[in-house]
Formats: structure tokens, C-alpha cells, sequence
């Protein structure tokens, strides 16, 4: 089955620095990477997500890159600010399994102002 | 339209005792999920529901079963709880169509205790 590996599991920087979260998966099969955000004690929103067929979205101050061949990709903030703290999770998902998404451990993000 | 909706939000429970999980969701998903969440462990899949009437072990399904009771709801039961099930459970529901799949829908979480 699908495994996905993230790292780091925690990332500090400095208000207005990048932060840059890593993922791979497993399974070639897998077409569809959403990442979330997860405030403390609350539930886990979507923040962007990327499809097979493209290898890079934006969003204002957030961009997901996807590398098929190496089965990676990416979550790059921009211009950090405080209230960027929380813990992001990437997933992958395929046509495999009946459609279920795996997730990453997580990455606890610090931006200190 | 309130989303993905779980029962209770808090719990406790002894060890040996049983108890379900509710989840619904309004947004006429096919999919519906259910996944723990323990520190540093991030987001583990116990069953999902790729649609009405189908139900598969995720990850982690031991000490629990599932029943999709129609299109909108998903309950997770645990038999005879145990410590080790002590975690936050996340319902989730989507609408995976074709080869797109589409994101998944939160609900605010359980947070379950068994002493």
C-alpha cells in the first residue's frame, strides 16, 4: 500500500523567512496531494492540493511542487508570518484502494516574529 | 450546511466498555473516512468508505468496526475499548469522481480517553 514519509517534523524560522516541508510517497499509482493545516485542537483544512498532470500551483504565498518520477513533492511558504504556526500534513491518494489518502506524520511549524 | 459533523466531542471511557462514534455529513459525499490521530503520528486511516454500502479496513483497524448506515452517515464502534485506543478520532468525508480525487472534509474530532 501507499506510504508517505515528511520531513522535518519541525521547522522553525524567522517571520518573513521561507519554510519549505519535503514529502515521497510510495505508490505509483497515486494521482492526487493535498496538503492541510492543522491549528492546535482543531480539525486538519485543505491549504492547497496538486493533481498528477501538473508539476507546480500557487497560491498567494503558498506553492505546491509535484516531481512524479522521483515521487516527491513539496510545501513552500513565503514571507512567514506568526500566524503560519501550526502543523502541516501532505497526503497522497490514487486510484488504488477505493480512493483513501495516506498522510505524512506531520511538520510542527514555528515562525517566531 | 454544517460540513462533517461528529458525536460526541469529548469522551471517557473505562477499559472493557463500549461505544460509537457518530459521524454525518451534508454534502452528499460518496466517501467517508475515519482516522486517529496520536502525537507524532499524524493522521492514521482505522476504515474507510469508498461509497453507500462498501466499507475497507484502513491502516489500523484492529479493535474496531464501521457502519455506513446510509449516504450520510459513518460510525466507528469500539467492542471493548482499551487504553491503546486512547487518541482524537477525525471523521472525513469526499467525493473521489473518476481519476480525480477531491479534498477531504473535516469534522471538529472526538477526543477520547479510556482509563
Amino acid at each position: 500500500g501507499e506510504n508517505v514519509e515528511q520531513h522535518p517534523s519541525t521547522l522553525s524560522v524567522q517571520e518573513g523567512d521561507s519554510a519549505v516541508i519535503k514529502c515521497t510517497y510510495s505508490d505509483s499509482a497515486s494521482n492526487y496531494f493535498p496538503w492541510y493545516k492543522q491549528e492546535l485542537g482543531k480539525r486538519p483544512q485543505l491549504i492547497i492540493d496538486i493533481r498528477s498532470n501538473v508539476g507546480e500551483k500557487k497560491d498567494q504565498r503558498i506553492a505546491v511542487t509535484l516531481n512524479k518520477t522521483a515521487k516527491h513533492f513539496s510545501l513552500h511558504i513565503t514571507e512567514t508570518q506568526p500566524e503560519d504556526s501550526a502543523v502541516y500534513f501532505c497526503a497522497a491518494s490514487g486510484r488504488t484502494g477505493g480512493f483513501k489518502t495516506i498522510f505524512g506524520a506531520g511538520t510542527r511549524l514555528f515562525v517566531k516574529a | 450546511n454544517a460540513g462533517v459533523t461528529q458525536t460526541p466531542k469529548f469522551q471517557v471511557l473505562k477499559t472493557g466498555q463500549s461505544m460509537t462514534l457518530q459521524c454525518a455529513q451534508d454534502m452528499n459525499h460518496n466517501s467517508m473516512y475515519w482516522y486517529r490521530q496520536d502525537p507524532g503520528m499524524g493522521l492514521r486511516l482505522i476504515y474507510y468508505s469508498a461509497s453507500e454500502g462498501t466499507t475497507d479496513k484502513g491502516e489500523v483497524p484492529n479493535g474496531y468496526n464501521v457502519s455506513r448506515l446510509n449516504k450520510r452517515e459513518f460510525s466507528l464502534r469500539l467492542e471493548s475499548a482499551a487504553p491503546s485506543q486512547t487518541s482524537v478520532y477525525f471523521c472525513a468525508s469526499s467525493n473521489p469522481t473518476g481519476i480525480s480525487n477531491q479534498p477531504q472534509h473535516f469534522g471538529d474530532g472526538t477526543r477520547l480517553s479510556i482509563l
